[in-house]
């Protein structure tokens, strides 16, 4: 069984830039979830995919969007970039069909803001 | 709203010292309550899933437990590779995202 990858684990940009961040889910799950953790923070809810469109948002302007391909991998786009961008960006994956669906995370992509 | 509130925020143990972490939620239909573990700079490892007040769940030196208002992550007789962060998480809304506490940042010592 695979788990969840992300990649890049590291990434350095500068304000004003757009970057993505891409996700490939555990193998046998159909839902991808995106959050942002901030330094001493918990995970915070971006968004949701699931059968390649949106299934729920957080509190995330619209300059974060994302993506969910056929094979269920997954990515977050995030345009004109500020310094409070700047965390860690976790992918997790998990079973919609489930009534308790665990969601399993990946290593996370580091995104700094200069 | 649904919240989750983790104590203590921070708590120090030397090795071999057994003690106890709080996670209290306020959530409308609970759908599982989850623990994480998570090191510095990775992604969150996925330890229990609690589905029901009164149930229990162990792993090594972990023991998770839940009621109906609070869930605690015992830890019998840690040793340094103990240390990390310990997450809970609730699913809330209709997407099942998932609410986490802040954590509980745990250093065991030599």
């Amino acid at each position: 069984e695979t788990g969840v990858t992300q990649s890049p684990t590291h990434l350095i940009k500068t304000r004003g830039q757009q970057v993505t961040l891409r996700c490939s889910s555990q193998s046998g799950h159909n839902t991808v979830s995106w959050y942002q953790q901030a330094l001493g923070q918990g995970p915070q809810f971006i968004f949701q995919y699931y059968r390649e469109e949106e299934n729920g948002r957080g509190n995330f302007p619209p300059r974060f969007s994302g993506l969910q391909f056929p094979n269920y991998s997954s990515e977050l786009n995030v345009n004109a970039l500020e310094l409070d961008d700047s965390a860690l960006y976790l992918c997790a994956s998990s079973l919609r069909d489930r009534v308790y669906n665990e969601q399993f995370f990946g290593p996370g992509t580091r995104l700094t803001v200069l | 709203e649904d919240q989750v509130t983790q104590s203590p925020e921070a708590l120090r143990l030397q090795e071999g010292e057994s003690s106890s972490l709080n996670c209290s939620y306020t959530v409308s239909g609970l759908r599982g309550l989850f623990w994480y573990r998570q090191d510095p700079g990775k992604g969150p490892e996925f330890l229990f899933t609690l589905y029901s007040a009164g149930e229990e769940k162990e792993k090594e030196r972990l023991k998770a437990t839940l009621t109906k208002k609070e869930s605690f992550l015992h830890i019998t007789a840690p040793k340094p590779e103990d240390s990390a962060t310990y997450l809970c998480a609730v699913p809330g809304g209709a997407t099942n995202k998932l609410i986490f506490g802040t954590g509980t940042l745990l250093a065991v010592q030599p």
